[in-house]
């Protein structure tokens, strides 16, 4: 049990145009999502915490107008990464917390994303 | 805030002996502490967890991690290595004060076992 689905799995696009990320749970509903940022070689970093029905939290130094969270219901969240530059090239993670566990938080399994 | 850090950028290890990734930690109140690994291009794969109780933790694949409170240290371990535990390793931390469920992560150990 605990599958988080995150599709795509990896997206090439042109700059300027805009990419939607799902994360989906498939067995659970997930009353938080999170949304992280991997640089090659580098640890995640923590771009937003979503909240089904309620407006993303975004950390400190992440564009909330160029990182578009949603989470209409508790199995799904999007990140829309908004007017796309080459440097917003590299790999997005979202992990979900089951509703009611405080612990045990599933991770998707990445998107690459690659701005040319 | 809430800190992890993992000293070393990469460990070494030859097939059939033990292994240690180190871990060490800051938070203001009770931690919550993770171990989670990744292979290329996929996303985190859980492999075990201390919240309370025993200090010693097992998890998933043979590994297995020792909570040291006075040392603020969370060493991830495994008796036996495997050519396949290659991988890219990170250790996580969440303060029971935060009261927001975030995650904060270290820098990530790459381990490189050889056969």
């Amino acid at each position: 049990g605990a599958v988080v689905s995150q599709h795509p799995s990896w997206v090439i696009c042109k700059s300027g145009t805009s990419v939607k990320i799902e994360c989906r749970s498939l067995d659970f509903q997930a009353t938080t999502m999170f949304w992280y940022r991997q640089f090659p070689k580098q640890s995640l970093m923590l771009m937003a915490t979503s909240n089904e029905g309620s407006k993303a939290t975004y950390e400190q130094g992440v564009e909330k107008d160029k990182f578009l969270i949603n989470h209409a219901s508790l199995t799904l969240s999007t990140l829309t990464v908004t007017s796309a530059h080459p440097e917003d090239s590299s790999f997005y993670i979202c992990s979900a917390r089951r509703q009611g566990d405080n612990y045990g938080y599933t991770f998707g399994s990445g998107t690459r994303l690659t701005v040319v | 805030a809430q800190s992890v850090a993992q000293p070393e950028d990469q460990v070494n290890v030859a097939e059939g002996n033990p292994l240690t990734v180190k871990c060490t930690y800051s938070v203001s109140g009770n931690p919550y502490l993770f171990w989670y690994v990744q292979y290329p291009n996929r996303g985190l794969q859980f492999l075990l967890k201390y919240i309370t109780g025993d200090n010693l933790v097992k998890g998933s694949y043979g590994f297995e991690a020792e909570f040291n409170k006075s040392q603020t240290s969370f060493h991830l371990k495994k008796p036996s290595a495997l050519v396949s535990d290659s991988a890219l390793y990170f250790c996580a931390v969440r303060d029971e004060d935060t009261g927001g469920f975030k995650t904060i992560f270290g820098a990530g150990t790459r381990l490189f076992v050889k056969a």
